[in-house]
């Protein structure tokens, strides 16, 4: 099946640091979107991108659908004490409207050293 | 913001034993999803759900699992008979018409199974 593979697995910031991490795929996607998980919570939406080259801001987070429609990644600029927690991309591949068939990233774990 | 809602929150159960984990859809919502989350690792797509019947489903959505709206707000999985290996983090998740490319999809906040 497909695979992405996301870096870095995890990241040990200071607060106010900016942050990058990417994700890869051997296969196309026709969207790449950004989920933010908090522990014991369902994964929730950050960023959704639907072009290739699109590149989308919300906030401090801004993320790129790549040209070749196999990468994307995720900035977050100035970083506070909430935004810790577990980042995954993951890939859309419509075969059928409504299908909502996410593939998921291996996930970056962020960390703010106080 | 509207909310998918999942229960128990957590559960525990006996190798072999049937369980079955309860999500309430947004309500207007017209295709559902069940995904898992081991311990530690990604999310991982079990199987959708449009029009009463099973749209996709993964290679982990063996004769096990199934799936059922029994009513107009419930959706159900149903794991017959457990294994140690299902013990993962469940997630519901529901779309609303399915129409437009980029409509959002809602999680619940998840049931945590425990098989001993």
């Amino acid at each position: 099946g497909q695979q992405l593979n996301q870096s870095p697995q995890s990241m040990f910031i200071q607060e106010g640091e900016d942050v990058s991490m990417n994700c890869t795929s051997s296969s196309i996607f026709n969207t790449w979107l950004w989920y933010k998980q908090d522990p014991g919570e369902g994964p929730v939406l950050l960023i959704a991108l639907y072009k290739a080259g699109e590149l989308t801001s919300n906030g401090r987070l801004t993320a790129q659908f790549g040209i070749t429609r196999k990468d994307s990644f995720l900035n977050i600029s100035a970083s506070i004490p909430s935004d810790v927690g577990i980042y995954f991309c993951a890939g859309r591949l419509i075969s059928n409207f409504g299908n909502e068939k996410l593939t998921f990233g291996t996930g970056t774990r962020l960390t703010i050293i106080p | 913001e509207p909310e998918v809602t999942q229960t128990p929150s957590h559960q525990v159960t006996q190798m072999g034993q049937e369980v079955i984990l309860r999500c309430v859809p947004i309500s207007n919502h017209l295709y559902f999803y069940w995904y898992r989350q081991i311990l530690g690792q990604k999310v991982e797509f079990l199987v959708s759900f449009y029009n009463n019947e099973i749209s996709e489903k993964s290679e982990i959505f063996d004769d096990q699992f199934s799936v059922e709206r029994p009513d107009g707000s419930n959706f159900t999985l149903k794991i017959r008979s457990t294994k140690l290996e299902d013990s993962a983090m469940y997630f519901c998740a529901s779309t609303g018409t399915g129409v437009f490319t980029n409509e959002k999809l809602f999680f619940g906040s998840g049931t945590q199974l425990s098989v001993l």
